[in-house]
């Protein structure tokens, strides 16, 4: 299984960021996807979690900013960040979660990420 | 939001040698703890998960342990594909969150 970023790499500031992860080699049925961004200054913090029903968690951080969406018969998940500002600049990564018996989930696959700078 | 102290921040160790990393919750996680390593230009690689369970395809060589609050990686017969910074994260409760990282290099 094999998890793939894309999107622009240049956001300007006040606009939204879009970001698509295609997911190859496998089902998406059965996990959670995840967004995890990397910054220098806060490190790896985690966007939220959408599962193939299209529930939802976001990190109550970023929860009036952020927008997570899925297409199975794509194999895709999509990353909407609204009103970004240069702290939002980022390395962007898609994470699958393997979900176990009693409902807990851990981070088992990542993707290789994609950097997002947001400037004018 | 539960936070995640990992000491120490960087380390040096030697080709061979056996390194361990601390982590530390603010609250108690039960065993919803995992550890990922991260290489220069690389995206995260989960080692670990539920604190001390490998994941599919990652050597022995590389143990986790701990419950509650505190929590360790131990890392033996360092290699060179070693030398990277090691990152704690919970998942016990919302929003998921990880430690600092720790970079380990060579001495």
């Amino acid at each position: 299984v094999q998890l793939q970023e894309s999107g622009p790499g240049l956001v300007k500031p006040s606009e939204t960021l879009s970001l698509s992860c295609s997911v190859s080699g496998g089902s998406m049925r059965s996990f959670y996807w995840s967004w995890v961004r990397q910054t220098a200054g806060k490190g790896l913090e985690w966007l939220g979690r959408i599962y193939t029903d299209h529930t939802t968690n976001y990190n109550p951080s970023l929860e009036s900013r952020v927008s997570m969406s899925v297409d199975t018969y794509k194999s895709q998940i999509s990353l909407k960040l609204f009103s970004v500002t240069a702290a939002d600049t980022a390395v962007y990564y898609c994470v699958r979660g393997e979900i176990q018996m009693q409902g807990k989930w851990y981070f088992d696959l990542w993707g290789r990420g994609t950097l997002v700078i947001v400037s004018s | 939001d539960i936070q995640m102290t990992q000491s120490p921040s960087s380390l040096s160790a030697s080709v061979g040698d056996t390194v361990t990393i601390t982590c530390r919750a603010s609250r108690g996680i039960s065993n919803y703890l995992a550890w990922f390593q991260q290489t220069p230009g690389q995206a995260p690689k989960s080692l670990i998960y539920d604190a001390s369970s490998l994941q599919s395809g990652v050597p022995s060589k590389f143990s986790g342990s701990g419950s509650g609050t505190d929590f360790t990686l131990t890392i033996r017969s360092l290699q060179p594909e070693d030398f990277a910074t090691y990152y704690c994260q919970q998942y016990d409760s919302y929003p998921w969150t990880f430690g600092q990282g720790t970079k380990v290099d060579i001495k």
